[in-house]
């Protein structure tokens, strides 16, 4: 049983580019997450998925977008990176307590 | 908006020493969830609490809840040194999605 996967765990942007995070998970969980996380700041929200097909905006979503469009899988894209979004971001799913994945660290240079 | 604080910060305690960190909500919860993070890792479920004055035991880990429903603790009893991390409380802001607290990042010098 896997839990919460994230692909990739490291990546280095430069200015401008784009890419997508994807979160996998197992446990046939409606809820979904994406977090970032920043020193000293803990985990904020950007988005997240009470089920297929849905996305809400959390508190941090400027810069970001997401699709769910399999239950099991969600997606967080940047459309063009800059250097703010550098940062440790963690996907979760839940039904009671949290599961989180194990990271993905991005630089934007 | 809404917001969760903790205190302290960090916190630097002998092995064997307790340990204790608070967490304070703006607005009433209807629930309460603590997760560790160790060093390099991501955050792990510790453990909820519903209940007005809850108190629940993990070994070691002592979590209670407060009366109004506004504030929380973890209180270790004699830290090891695998109790190292950072731990957060978290609480729901209108419905699925939490909100962290900045976390206490808690080293155990042996």
């Amino acid at each position: 049983n896997a839990g919460v996967t994230q692909t990739p765990k490291f990546r280095v942007l430069k200015t401008g580019q784009s890419m997508t995070l994807l979160c996998a998970q197992d446990m046939n969980h409606e809820y979904m997450y994406w977090y970032r996380q920043d020193p000293g700041m803990g985990l904020r929200l950007i988005h997240y998925s009470v089920g297929e097909g849905t996305t809400a905006k959390g508190e941090v979503p400027d810069g970001y977008n997401v699709s769910r469009l399999k239950k099991q899988n969600f997606l967080l894209g940047l459309e063009s990176a800059a250097p703010s979004q550098t940062s440790v971001y963690f996907c979760a799913s839940s039904y009671y307590g949290y599961t989180f994945g194990s990271g993905t660290r991005l630089t934007v240079v | 908006g809404q917001q969760v604080m903790q205190i302290p910060q960090y916190q630097h305690v002998q092995e064997g020493e307790d340990f204790t960190t608070y967490c304070n909500s703006s607005t009433t919860l209807s629930n309460i969830q603590w997760y560790k993070q160790r060093p390099g890792g991501h955050p792990v479920f510790l453990i909820q609490l519903v209940k007005s004055g809850e108190v629940k035991k993990q070994k070691r880990l002592t979590f209670q809840f407060g009366e109004a429903k506004k504030n929380s603790s973890l209180h270790i009893t004699a830290t090891q040194t695998t109790d190292v991390g950072t731990y957060f409380c978290a609480g729901p802001l209108s419905g699925v999605e939490l909100i962290f607290g900045q976390g206490t990042e808690l080293s155990v010098k042996p």
